[in-house]
Order: structure tokens, then C-alpha cells, then sequence
């Protein structure tokens, strides 16, 4: 079974500093990851992926995160926040064993929120 | 782009009535999701249908059940509404084995059982 830890619930910033949102997981076999953004009364949008290849990875509005299999990470960075980067971000894994394409293991979220 | 469709963004209803939400993507993905939303306590899946007519039962099923007739549409009912089932419902829709998964959500019905 995975689980997935986000470490923080709320993380506040100011406008143009960077921010690290942290994610940790648990699985027995290789993984596949996920960053997911939600901005208030709305879905859930993928913001970047990690599937193979290189541990850094790049995603949509300046996001990035790195994979490190070592300590069973991947943290989510943005160099620069914006104000409008104020929404819950979501880390989830998939396990790679079923194909990747089924379940998959949420956490509970961290609220960003970005100040003047 | 993906897109996945949810037939109300707002819905009151009352105690007891039977509820029907709806979801449609038009990718052509095998898989489609059925989670709420509920704070503090994240997203927990309801159901999901890996093909036409298949289901599996999710985290928390009780108090539901789905229907998958057609590939692009799945649909949550709630044969029997109460008011521990107000929440925010989430669609979700993915491919077999491409893309490891990834699940394109819907925008959301937030439900109240009055």
C-alpha cells in the first residue's frame, strides 16, 4: 500500500520569495508522481508529472519539483511566487506495478498562501 | 486538451431524495473517478470504472453507487440522500497505461443535503 505525506498543511509567503511545498511517500515498489494544483471552488489541475527520465521536473506556471528516490521525495518549488499562486496543492503517487494507470494516493494538501 | 465536464457546479437537495451527477471527458480515456472533498480530511475515492460497465468500489462506497453505460460518461448516484453527504464531488478521468496515470478532474459539484 502508498501513502503520501505533505508535511505542511499551510505554508505562507510573500510575493516574490521562493517556496518549497514538501511531499514524502511510502511505497514498496517504483512510483509514479504528481503535483496537482486547486484554486477555490474548482477541480483539481495537473501542474507537472514525474514518470522516468530526469528527477527535475518541470511543470506549468514556473513550477518544478525533484524526485529523490533515496529519501522517497518530491518536493514542489517555485523560484518567484505570485499572488495569484494563492490556491491547495495536492501531492499524489500511482503505482507503477498496476501500470500507472489506475489509483491514485492523495495527500491531504498544503494551503499556499501568498502575501503582499 | 482534456476535458471533463460535471453536469452541476451547485445542487440543494433534500433528505432522502435520490441524486444523480454526472460526468463527461471526451478523450477517450479508459478510467473515470468519483471522489469528494471534505476539509481536513482531502480527497477519498468513491468509485471508479476502469471500462464500460466495470466498477470497483473505492475508499468509501457506502451510501453510493455509479453507472458507466458509455465510455465518456460516468455517473455518481446517491440512491438515498443525507446530510453526511453534503460535500464537494470531484470527476476524474485517465488513460490506461499512458501518462502513469495521470487524472484530468472536472470542475466539481458542490453538493448540500438539506
Amino acid at each position: 500500500a502508498q501513502s503520501v505525506t505533505q508535511l505542511d498543511s499551510q505554508v505562507p509567503v510573500f510575493e516574490e520569495a521562493p517556496v518549497e511545498l514538501r511531499c514524502n511517500y511510502s511505497s514498496s515498489v517504483s512510483v509514479y508522481l504528481f503535483w496537482y494544483v486547486q484554486y477555490p471552488n474548482q477541480g483539481l489541475q495537473l501542474l507537472l508529472k514525474y514518470l522516468s527520465g530526469s528527477t527535475l521536473v518541470k511543470g506549468i506556471n514556473g513550477f518544478e519539483a525533484e524526485f529523490n528516490k533515496s529519501q522517497t521525495s518530491f518536493h514542489l518549488r517555485k523560484p518567484s511566487v505570485h499572488i495569484s499562486d494563492t490556491a491547495e496543492y495536492f501531492c499524489a503517487v500511482s503505482d507503477r506495478v498496476t501500470g500507472g494507470g489506475n489509483k491514485l494516493t492523495f495527500g491531504t494538501g498544503t494551503q499556499l498562501k501568498v502575501e503582499l | 486538451d482534456v476535458k471533463v465536464t460535471q453536469s452541476s457546479r451547485y445542487l440543494v437537495k433534500r433528505t432522502g431524495e435520490k441524486v444523480f451527477l454526472e460526468c463527461v471527458q471526451d478523450m477517450d480515456h479508459e478510467n473515470m473517478f468519483w471522489y469528494r472533498q471534505d476539509p481536513g480530511l482531502g480527497l477519498r475515492l468513491i468509485y471508479f470504472s476502469y471500462d464500460v460497465k466495470m466498477k470497483e468500489k473505492g475508499d468509501i462506497p457506502e451510501g453510493y453507487s455509479v453507472s458507466r453505460e458509455k465510455k465518456e460518461r460516468f455517473s455518481l448516484i446517491l440512491e438515498s440522500a443525507s446530510t453526511n453527504q453534503t460535500s464537494m464531488y470531484l470527476c476524474a478521468s485517465s488513460y490506461g497505461d499512458r501518462s502513469g496515470g495521470a487524472q484530468y478532474f472536472g470542475p466539481g459539484t458542490r453538493l448540500l443535503v438539506l
